[in-house]
């Protein structure tokens, strides 16, 4: 049974960087097979879908949302992270990790961290 | 972009009574589609994905149908654990997602 496990700073300051870093177990990020997904949710709202990155690197982002995000894969950790530059208080949302296969469909996900930007 | 939209945006439902939920795309998306059920404090959890097949482990009651741009999600009979957010999401183009329906208690 995979398991993800978000990990971050819970709060950051307008116009910083925000770094979060999702950490798997119970499988390997390297075996393929699975897209390693970030995706958001403002307080109170819907889910809003921000990119997924392959093991080998490869990564796709929502065309809907300004490029101000990168995510990136470190295999050696069983990890993939999310930076986010320039952060409003329209970022503060919590911040989940999720897995998709083949199929798009998010099968695996972890608790969510939320992320407050504040001064 | 494939906008999805759910209605009603909240359902006021007794246990035991049956829950029909709506999700209508923006343009045809086949089969294209999942639904998910979130509770206060948790992650979504998958239900139905491509429309009408139940995830691994999800009760006989929820139900999925539909297909193109027209889906619904069935709870024949709310137990009182079902009372939650559902999201559908579609896999056409893009990832994008629903938002939400809550099924609330009368």
């Amino acid at each position: 049974q995979v398991q993800l496990q978000e990990s971050g700073p819970g709060l950051v300051k307008p116009s910083q960087t925000l770094s979060l870093t999702c950490t798997v177990s119970g499988g390997s990020i390297s075996s393929g097979g699975y897209y390693w997904s970030w995706i958001r949710q403002h307080p109170g709202k819907g889910l809003e879908w921000i990119g997924y990155i392959y093991y080998s690197g490869s990564t796709y982002y929502n065309p809907s949302l300004k490029s101000r995000f990168t995510i990136s894969v470190d295999t050696s950790k069983n990890q993939f992270s999310l930076k986010l530059n320039s952060v409003t208080a329209a970022d503060t949302a919590v911040y989940y990790c999720a897995s998709t296969g083949d199929e798009y469909y998010f099968d695996y996900w972890g608790q969510g961290t939320l992320i407050t930007v504040s001064s | 972009e494939i906008v999805v939209t759910q209605s009603p945006a909240t359902l006021s439902l007794s246990p035991g009574e049956r829950a029909t939920l709506s999700c209508r795309a923006s343009q045809s998306v086949g089969s294209y589609l999942a639904w998910y059920q979130q509770k206060p404090g948790q992650a979504p959890r998958l239900l139905i994905y491509d429309a009408s097949n139940r995830a691994t482990g999800i009760p006989a009651r929820f139900s999925g149908s539909g297909s193109g741009t027209d889906f619904t999600l069935t709870i024949s009979s709310l137990e009182p654990e079902d009372f939650a957010v559902y999201y559908c999401q579609q896999r056409s183009n893009w990832l994008t997602f629903g938002g939400g329906t809550k099924v609330e208690i009368k």
